[in-house]
Parts: C-alpha cells; sequence; structure tokens
C-alpha cells in the first residue's frame, strides 16, 4: 500500500497562475482533507470531504477550490497564485464508515508551493 | 474548538525518557484529547489519543489528569528517531474530525 500520495513534490508559480495539487490515497477511506503549513506553524484545514461526492470549508478556504473526483481521489486548485499561497500543502484521509467516530488520519509527503 | 497550550521547545537524552505537557483547562466533556507528531520534512503522524483513561500503545502513553484539564504524552525511550514536532489536539467528534494544529513542541534527541 502507497498510502496517500501527492503530486507534484515541489511546485514554483507566478503570481496569477493556476495550478491543480493531487491527492489519492488506497485505503478504502471516506474523509480526505487539506491542510497548509506555513513555516514554524501548525497545520491550518482549507477543506475537507467526509465522503465522496461532499465537501466543507475548513478555517482557511479563500483562494481555493476542491474536488472529489471519486473515493480515491481529491484534488485542490488554485485558481489565481498568490504569494500568500506559498506554503506546504498536505493531504489526509481517514477512513470509518461516519466522520463522526474518531479515526485516525494518515498524511501525505507534501507539496511544497512557492509563488513569486 | 477548546485550546491547547504546549511549551515551544524540549530537549531530551537518547534511551531517556520524556515527558510532553499540554494544558487544556477549557476542555469539554465530550472533547478528546489526540496527539500526532511531524518528523523533519514529512506529513504528521497519529501517535495516540484518549479520553478518560490513561491509553498505552506501541508507540506510547498518554496520562489524563483526573479533571481532564491537562495531559502528558510520555515516551518510554527516546530515540533519536522521535526528534520531531509533538501537536496536542483536541477534538470532539460529534464536529467531525477537523483537527486545528497548534504550533506544537519541538522535541530535540541527544545522542
Amino acid at each position: 500500500n502507497a498510502g496517500v500520495t501527492q503530486t507534484p513534490k515541489f511546485q514554483v508559480l507566478k503570481t496569477g497562475q493556476s495550478m491543480t495539487l493531487q491527492c489519492a490515497q488506497d485505503m478504502n477511506h471516506n474523509s480526505m482533507y487539506w491542510y497548509r503549513q506555513d513555516p514554524g506553524m501548525g497545520l491550518r484545514l482549507i477543506y475537507y470531504s467526509a465522503s465522496e461526492g461532499t465537501t466543507d470549508k475548513g478555517e482557511v478556504p479563500n483562494g481555493y477550490n476542491v474536488s472529489r473526483l471519486n473515493k480515491r481521489e481529491f484534488s485542490l486548485r488554485l485558481e489565481s497564485a498568490a504569494p500568500s499561497q506559498t506554503s506546504v500543502y498536505f493531504c489526509a484521509s481517514s477512513g470509518g464508515t461516519s466522520p463522526y467516530i474518531y479515526n485516525e488520519q494518515f498524511f501525505g509527503p507534501g507539496t511544497r508551493l512557492t509563488v513569486l | 474548538d477548546a485550546k491547547t497550550t504546549q511549551p515551544n521547545s524540549m530537549e531530551s537524552n537518547e534511551e531517556e525518557p520524556v515527558h510532553l505537557p499540554c494544558n487544556h483547562s477549557t476542555i469539554s466533556g465530550t472533547d478528546y484529547i489526540h496527539w500526532y507528531r511531524q518528523l523533519p520534512s514529512q506529513g504528521p503522524e497519529y501517535v495516540i489519543h484518549g479520553l478518560t483513561s490513561n491509553v498505552n500503545n506501541r508507540m506510547a502513553s498518554l496520562a489524563i489528569a483526573e479533571d481532564r484539564k491537562s495531559s502528558t504524552l510520555i515516551l518510554h525511550r527516546a530515540t533519536l528517531r522521535d526528534a520531531a514536532v509533538y501537536y496536542c489536539i483536541l477534538r470532539d467528534p460529534h464536529y467531525g474530525q477537523n483537527f486545528v494544529f497548534g504550533p506544537g513542541t519541538r522535541l530535540s534527541v541527544l545522542p
């Protein structure tokens, strides 16, 4: 099992460019999450998907869109990148049939994004 | 979400026990206490979680105060691989599994 995979590992964008960060999990998990981590800080939730076909905003959703393509894949899109979006982006997933029963979150290795 | 307070950094010697404290004086009766850690240049990984009773697993132990206003993550014998940022997080499962990660405690392990 690969667990949670993310592509790309690194990306440099110019202000105003768009891009999509990809995330996939092979653990048959229902819930998936996107976090960002700024230098020296903890992670902040951008969006999450409690199950296939549903998405909800987290703490810092502005400037981002997400798509839960199927049960395995959850993508994060920056429509018009800004320098404030320079960060490390982590995708995570957790299992179980209900998002309200605690299940451990498994994290991917992260995508390091720089916006010039 | 109830707030947690952790020391910014701690040091330990290799093969010695480490006690990482977390204060959560505003914890509600339904908040679970979760610990995750983040090794350098990696995503966070689950360590342990509990509600009221002390918990043990292969990685660590979680000691929860009787009034639940504080807890301690215990690494029984620190190794160099345990050097990481440790996050203490509270979450009521009725509000989903959306964690708020604070800055955590950076643990250094000295050989």
